[in-house]
This record gives C-alpha cells, structure tokens and sequence, in this order.
C-alpha cells in the first residue's frame, strides 16, 4: 500500500529553527510538495521536490532523498504566523497526490 | 482574481437528502480535483479531472459522482447522503496532470455535516 508518514504534533520556539519530516512508500515517485494550511482554510502550495537536494526559498527550504524516500520542511526564524499544519504529499505514477495527515506546528513566545 | 471559489460554505443535510457542491476555477487550468479533508487522516481524493470532457474514480469515490461539462465547473454530488460523508471538501485545480511542478490551487472548502 501507499504511506505517508509524518510527526503528529511540534512544538517550536519563536525565532528557532524546526525540521518536520516525511517518509514515504509509494507506488512510484514524480515529485513531493510541502503544503501549509491555517486552522479552517486552504492549504497553499510551499514547494516541491523532483530531483535529491535541498531546494531554499526563503525562511523555508524542503530536502529530498529518493533513495531513502525521505522529505524534510525546515523553517527558520520562526514566526508566530508559521503556525499551521504542514502536509507532505508524493505524486505517485498515475500522477495522483498522496496525502500525509499534516503535522501540526505550534509556535511559542 | 478570484482563482478557485466552492458553494456553499457549509452546510447541514439530513442523512437520505441528495446535493451538489458547486466549484468553479477561473484560472483556465484543464485539471480538478475533489478531496475530503477528516481529522487525522490526510487529504484523501474523490474524484479527478484531467480535462473537460473527462472524469476519473479516486480513492474513496463510492457515494459520489462528478460532472465536468466544461473547463472551469467541476461539481460533486451526493446523491444520498450519509453520516460518514461528515467532512470538508475541498476542490482543487491545477495546470496540467502531468509535467514539471504543476500545484495544485485550493478552493476555500465546503463544511459539511449529515446528519
């Protein structure tokens, strides 16, 4: 079958650095995008990995390792409006996102 | 831009009564999508279409029927509602099923409660 799993629940302080991670098993891989979704909206597009590295854009980059069908989302500088879920998802071979349940971030003073 | 828009906002419907959650996209991309969102689960997809014309069964599509007469309309039907279709959908559109990054964009949701 197809999973993705990813923390329930983090905790960070405001101004630090956090890491959520994702690990996948899909029946094949064609991308993996990082979503942010607020309490009772949307979730919107944060960025997207085809190719192993680390893609940067500006607090937030996301990383990719195929072989170990590993993702992680690190935000820096952390504000008090990067509180939200954060959804991992893998667009699997028949070009269908697969969802992760979203990890709920939670930013302290 | 109003970009994707879904009606209604939210509802309650009594089990057995039938109704269509309206999406429209005016950002001409040929892709839709209907997802349920429940909690602790992730996004799960309904229903898909690659193109005007054209509909497609997602994971969990029992319950539901689709339509996609033209490019911006994609609405989800119930036709009898039950207590476990309880969710928010979300209907989402994207540029193309197949290439480079193609995002997908999200409609605002539509809560539903059956009852």
């Amino acid at each position: 079958g197809q999973n993705i799993d990813q923390p329930t629940e983090m905790t960070a302080t405001e101004g630090a650095i956090v890491q959520i991670n994702c690990t996948y098993q899909t029946s094949g891989f064609n991308g993996l995008f990082w979503y942010q979704q607020h309490a009772g909206e949307a979730p919107t597009f944060l960025s997207y990995n085809v190719l192993d590295g680390l893609e940067e854009k500006g607090r937030f980059s996301s990383f990719l390792s195929r072989s170990k069908g590993y993702s992680y989302l690190l935000l820096k500088e952390l504000q008090m409006k990067d509180s939200a879920s954060y959804l991992c998802a893998v667009r699997d071979s028949n070009y269908q996102l697969i969802w992760g349940a979203g990890t709920k971030l939670i930013i302290k003073p | 831009t109003a970009g994707i828009t879904q009606a209604p906002t939210s509802q309650i419907l009594a089990a057995g009564r039938s109704m269509t959650l309206r999406c429209t996209q005016d950002m001409r991309h040929n892709a839709m999508y209907w997802y349920r969102q429940d909690l602790g689960l992730g996004l799960r997809l309904i229903h898909y279409s690659n193109t005007a014309g054209t509909t497609g069964k997602g994971e969990v599509p029992d319950g539901y029927s689709v339509s996609r007469a033209n490019t911006d309309d994609f609405p989800l039907t119930l036709a009898s509602a039950v207590p476990s279709q309880t969710s928010v959908y979300f209907c989402a559109s994207s540029d193309s099923e197949r290439g480079d990054s193609n995002e997908q964009f999200f409609g605002p949701g539509t809560r539903l409660t059956v009852l």
